[in-house]
């Protein structure tokens, strides 16, 4: 069973708009949230890592929130731009040596 | 070097045959992981170093997968008797510490598919 769920699955948003991807999550013990972004045939890069403490943080202009009550994190991607073109993934640290990951969002950014 | 580099990038390997996929963590970096990545999906994790040391393989699927650190540097995943179920995206990470609170940094994978 998946831990982690994110929606949407994919969208197409138009260049220069703004989009939000959400994750829910299971996990517990809960240690941290993180953000990667995976473009096509490349390795996840990390955007943003926060605790449970810890309810938003941006980094340029993608702004991830997080709600541990709830369970909930969101990516705000502002002003999209076509490089913004890629999965988004969020990962949770179980806190023993293992991530738990989601499916993705997959993001298309149209001129 | 600069990141994590895997090779090779794509492998084509006929049902039955053994494959052997190369990691080079960043230097200095004590911790690797291996992950698979179906068509799709997220990376589902399959082993972790410490050092030389296999700490926990408790996600590889099947005992036709084995992994080696032998020096603490470079890693070597190696699938025996592949099946095509094994037909995925193998990713590997390093990271600097010994705790997930340290960032991972991901190689740009290596592309097994099995016929």
């Amino acid at each position: 069973k998946n831990q982690v769920e994110q929606s949407p699955q994919s969208l197409i948003i138009l260049e220069g708009k703004n989009c939000t991807l959400q994750c829910n999550y299971t996990v517990s013990p809960f240690s941290n949230l993180r953000w990667y972004k995976q473009d096509t045939g490349r390795g996840p890069v990390s955007l943003t890592i926060m605790t449970f403490s810890e309810n938003t943080k941006s980094n340029g202009r993608y702004t991830a929130t997080l709600d541990a009550d709830t369970k909930q994190s969101s990516l705000h991607i502002t002003a999209s731009q076509l490089s913004d073109s890629a999965s988004y993934i969020c990962v949770c640290n179980e806190g023993n040596n293992r991530l738990a990951f989601g499916k993705g969002n997959q993001v298309v950014v149209i001129p | 070097g600069a990141g994590v580099s895997q090779s090779p990038r794509y492998k084509v390997a006929k049902r039955g045959q053994d494959v052997a996929l190369r990691c080079d963590p960043i230097s200095g970096h004590v911790s690797l992981f291996w992950y698979q990545q179906a068509l799709g999906q997220g990376p589902e994790f399959l082993t972790y170093f410490q050092n030389e040391a296999q700490l926990d393989k408790s996600g590889l699927p099947s005992d036709r997968f084995f992994a080696e650190r032998p020096e603490g540097s470079v890693s070597t995943l190696k699938i025996q008797r592949t099946q095509q179920e094994d037909s995925a995206v193998y990713l590997c990470a390093s990271s600097l510490g010994r705790v997930l609170t340290y960032e991972q940094y991901f190689g740009p994978g290596t592309r097994l598919t099995v016929t």
